[in-house]
């Protein structure tokens, strides 16, 4: 499937490091989407936003930091994040998000260490 | 807390026989969707009901929409090895803020 690519597919981060997550959609969807999927967790859906506005932060601590530059790539920068931050990070595109299903990318399996 | 239920959380079952997750939300739901994640990837949008009432097949599995568009369930008959995997639920509630309500997901286990 190539419609939602998301790299890198895994990452190791101490700490202190600072990293980014890229997502493309190739869908030409006006949404996007960060999930993210813990063990034995509901997917929790972190940002949204809507032809590359954020039109939601559902309360994620301030270490993501989303960025959309145009409707196709979503990036998430990560800084200083915690050994709980470990996890399967979705990115997912949708052509109207009141009412369409979202697509998904392969995911970035995070550890940080 | 959570808005969509879905129950059971895990199934074992033997291959060829049925299996059933249930999906139930506290509150009327504009639409279902079901997807499937299959160990190790990431989850696959299968179909959606939008009308009350509404049932889709494909295949050996087939999708229910309750008549109060409040709950949905996914039926898969004579289960094969290759159903494993884990199978979410999820609704929009028909805000605008376009939020989609995921369930916690059935983790399928088929032994052969």
């Amino acid at each position: 499937e190539t419609g939602v690519t998301q790299t890198p597919r895994h990452l190791v981060m101490g700490m202190t490091n600072k990293k980014s997550l890229k997502c493309e959609q190739h869908l030409g969807h006006n949404a996007m989407y960060w999930y993210k999927q813990s063990a034995k967790k509901p997917l929790e859906l972190m940002f949204v936003y809507s032809l590359e506005e954020r039109v939601e932060n559902n309360s994620v601590p301030s270490r993501f930091s989303p960025e959309c530059p145009n409707s196709s790539h979503l990036f998430l920068h990560l800084h200083t994040l915690q050994p709980e931050d470990s996890a399967l990070y979705l990115c997912a595109s949708s052509q109207d998000r009141t009412v369409d299903p979202a697509f998904f990318g392969q995911g970035t399996r995070l550890t940080v260490v | 807390g959570q808005q969509v239920m879905q129950i059971p959380q895990y199934q074992h079952v033997q291959e060829g026989e049925d299996f059933t997750t249930y999906c139930n939300s506290s509150t009327t739901l504009s639409n279902i969707q079901w997807y499937k994640q299959r160990p190790g990837g990431h989850p696959v949008f299968l179909i959606q009901l939008v009308k009350s009432g509404e049932v889709k097949k494909q295949k050996r599995l087939t999708f229910q929409f309750g008549e109060a568009k409040k709950n949905s369930s996914l039926h898969i008959t004579a289960t094969q090895t290759t159903d494993v995997g884990t199978y979410f639920c999820a609704g929009h509630r028909g805000s605008t803020l376009g939020r989609l309500y995921f369930g916690r997901g059935t983790q399928l286990t088929v032994w052969p």
